[in-house]
């Protein structure tokens, strides 16, 4: 069946950019079909959503992240990748990468990987 | 903040049944029938419990409901099970930019 497996550094260092990949294994990114997206977890619980991006490159990001996140895609080895500039202690959380089946707008998360958690250091 | 409001946590004994509300707004459970359910036990990743208010993924006992009201969703658990004990969260499509918002978990312990 098909998994999703987060990497990266558990640390990074304020102002510095946060960098995660996630690697999928068991289906293919471009057969199409899904949003994949990336959301974290913060200390307190609260989930939220960053942004998705489809096998073609289309991408969509909340609002409130979108002028430090980035995501993209490497359909070669089924991974796609996060990136936050110039983080802040705030960043600090559990980075779950998920996919969202395709429609209209991301409706829900079928599939989460197990997260990955990032701690930024001032 | 949550956008959406869960109780911090419910409980039960074994074989009685738990309800979580999730309420929200007119821009998202209330306008949309797009209101998911997630069980997240420590150390695990997330899974899917209930989407689009009331449908059950494969695999997922049914003893596990949703439905809406207004704008506020419930999740029922029947026949409470020592495995049912976990974190649940709801979230839903909003027309908002955001486009998915979440609710702040409920923890369900099982007694």
């Amino acid at each position: 069946q098909v998994q999703l497996q987060e990497s990266g550094p558990g640390l990074v260092r304020s102002s510095q950019t946060l960098s995660l990949t996630c690697t999928v294994s068991g289906g293919s990114i471009s057969s199409g079909g899904y949003y994949w997206s990336w959301i974290r977890q913060h200390p307190g619980r609260d989930l939220e959503w960053i942004g998705y991006i489809y096998h073609n490159g289309n991408t969509y990001y909340d609002p409130s992240l979108k002028s430090r996140a980035t995501i993209s895609v490497d359909t070669s080895k089924n991974q796609f990748s996060l990136n936050v500039r110039s983080v802040t202690v705030a960043d600090t959380a559990v980075y779950y990468c998920a996919r969202a089946p395709l429609g209209p707008a991301v409706w829900y998360f079928d599939l989460w990987g197990r997260g990955t958690l990032v701690t930024v250091s001032s | 903040q949550s956008a959406l409001t869960q109780p911090p946590s419910v409980s039960g004994s074994p074989g009685q049944s738990v309800t979580i509300s999730c309420t929200g707004a007119s821009s998202d459970i209330g306008s949309y029938n797009r209101v998911s359910w997630y069980q997240q036990s420590p150390g695990t990743a997330p899974k899917l419990m209930i989407y689009e208010v009331s449908n059950r993924p494969s695999g997922v006992p049914d003893r596990f409901s949703g439905s809406k009201s207004g704008d506020t969703a419930s999740l029922t658990i029947s026949g409470l099970q020592a495995e049912d004990e976990a974190d649940y969260f709801c979230s839903s499509y909003t027309s908002s930019s955001t486009v998915v918002v979440f609710g702040g978990g409920t923890k369900v312990t099982v007694l």
